[in-house]
């Protein structure tokens, strides 16, 4: 069975900090990539996805990941945070092919930004 | 379009006690899912549909179990609650089979405490 795994548990930056939220998956086959952000008190919300083509997506609110094959990563990237950032965020990964109903994510980055 | 719905969004119950919480989508989705929310555990999927009148376990699906009448439809129920399904559940649909993308759409959760 596929894994997600995400390497930090709680980030804390400042305002205008860079950010980068690592994500790991273990399955060798073709895959959809997926970042979803939890706002306190919220539903998960669509952050970015990648499906093929250009390995670098952009997403809304800034934000951007990176697929390296390679490295079965799928890295989450802003150059400068802001308050309004502080969420949740969880990396997804769904196998493409027969029976691949489902989305397995890691579990969970919470990010805290500091004005 | 109201997406994703969710009732009810809260509900205390007594261990022993049972419930059902409903899941509506009105986007014309095939596959609809249950999850469960935890601290530090990310989403853990309980069970899933692929289509009306079909239903399969998740990884976590002990204590519970879920119906598919109609296609707009996903229900959850907890039989004989226990303190460990205190939790917030969270319903996703996503498309059909043609455009299996993997992207869920969420609903706002519900939150389910058990005494």
């Amino acid at each position: 069975a596929q894994s997600v795994s995400q390497h930090n548990h709680h980030v804390i930056l400042s305002e205008a900090a860079s950010l980068e939220l690592g994500c790991n998956y273990s399955y060798g086959g073709t895959v959809n990539l997926f970042w979803y952000v939890q706002y306190p008190g919220q539903h998960l919300q669509l952050l970015l996805k990648y499906f093929s083509g250009d390995p670098l997506v952009k997403g809304i609110k800034g934000f951007e990941a990176e697929f390296i094959k390679s490295k079965f990563s799928f890295n989450l990237r802003k150059p400068s945070v802001q308050w309004s950032d502080t969420a949740e965020y969880f990396c997804a990964v769904n196998q493409v092919g027969a029976g691949s109903y489902q989305l397995t994510f890691g579990k969970g980055t919470k990010l805290s930004v500091i004005p | 379009n109201a997406g994703v719905t969710q009732t009810p969004k809260f509900r205390v119950l007594k261990t022993g006690q049972s419930m059902t919480l409903l899941c509506a989508q009105d986007m014309n989705h095939e596959y609809m899912y249950w999850y469960r929310q935890d601290p530090g555990m990310g989403l853990r999927l309980i069970h899933y549909s692929v289509g009306e009148g079909t239903t399969a376990k998740g990884e976590v699906p002990d204590g519970y179990n879920v119906s598919r009448l109609k296609k707009q439809n996903f229900l959850l129920g907890l039989e004989s609650a226990a303190p460990s399904q205190t939790s917030v559940y969270f319903c996703a649909s996503s498309y059909s089979r043609t455009v299996n993308t993997g992207e869920l759409f969420f609903g706002e959760g519900s939150r389910l405490t058990v005494l």
